[in-house]
């Protein structure tokens, strides 16, 4: 593993159904980060982690959870998915002081 | 409320031109400014990093400035070339005490004609 590396690539999922997008890092990062991009409202945070353990709100949280057990893994839970949950996700880490964040390929997920 | 305004319509330009991007963003006091770079159907790849005690930074042909009183970064991309065409991010980091978080603007796609 060389990075961050997203799994999986892309998704159908039917509405109603329990999905979780797996991210691992091998960068030993302390802050991981998933965002959702959409055409048009570019990249939106759903949720961050500044350290293992730790799990804080961005700005779209609702319908995810994530968790933190440790540095490596930093996975994105939709527990009942919709339509509008139907976007590309990435998940990212940065080094302690924040100066360069690291992109997965990213996740294409349909919700029908 | 916070936000982070990039030009949303793209910005076609000749190659060997320079081509200029704008991020502009309210409400914020950022330690940093960040751009990255995303090509169609990948991640954001980090390019620059301005600090706010900070008023420009060059990378190769790359060059931001950083204006903290106008709340506004301008991005420059010196002789271009076409395979410089991709959507350009420009992303904020509001602090420790924010969090960290690191906030994106809508990303301007640039568009390089040879």
């Amino acid at each position: 593993i060389a990075g961050i590396t997203q799994a999986p690539t892309s998704q159908i999922l039917a509405a109603g159904r329990r999905m979780t997008l797996r991210c691992t890092q091998d960068m030993r990062h302390n802050a991981m980060y998933w965002y959702r991009q959409d055409l048009g409202l570019g990249l939106r945070l759903i949720h961050y982690s500044n350290t293992a353990g730790t799990t804080g709100k961005g700005e779209v949280p609702d319908g995810y959870s994530v968790s933190r057990a440790n540095t490596d893994d930093f996975p994105l839970t939709l527990a009942s998915a919709v339509p509008s949950q139907t976007s590309v996700y990435f998940c990212a880490s940065s080094d302690p002081l924040r100066t360069e964040a690291f992109f997965g390929q990213g996740t294409r997920l349909t919700v029908v | 409320s916070q936000k982070i305004e990039q030009n949303s319509e793209a910005l076609n330009i000749q190659e060997g031109k320079t081509a200029t991007l704008t991020c502009n963003y309210t409400n914020y006091s950022p330690a940093y400014l960040q751009w990255y770079r995303q090509d169609p159907g990948r991640g954001p790849v980090f390019l620059l990093l301005i600090r706010e005690n900070e008023k420009e930074k060059r990378k190769e042909r790359l060059k931001v400035t950083f204006d903290t009183t106008l709340k506004q970064s301008l991005f420059h991309i010196t002789a271009s070339q076409p395979a410089d065409s991709a959507t350009y991010l420009c992303a904020l980091v509001r602090g420790r005490n924010a969090g960290n978080m690191l906030t994106f603007g809508g990303g301007t796609r640039l568009m390089v004609k040879p």
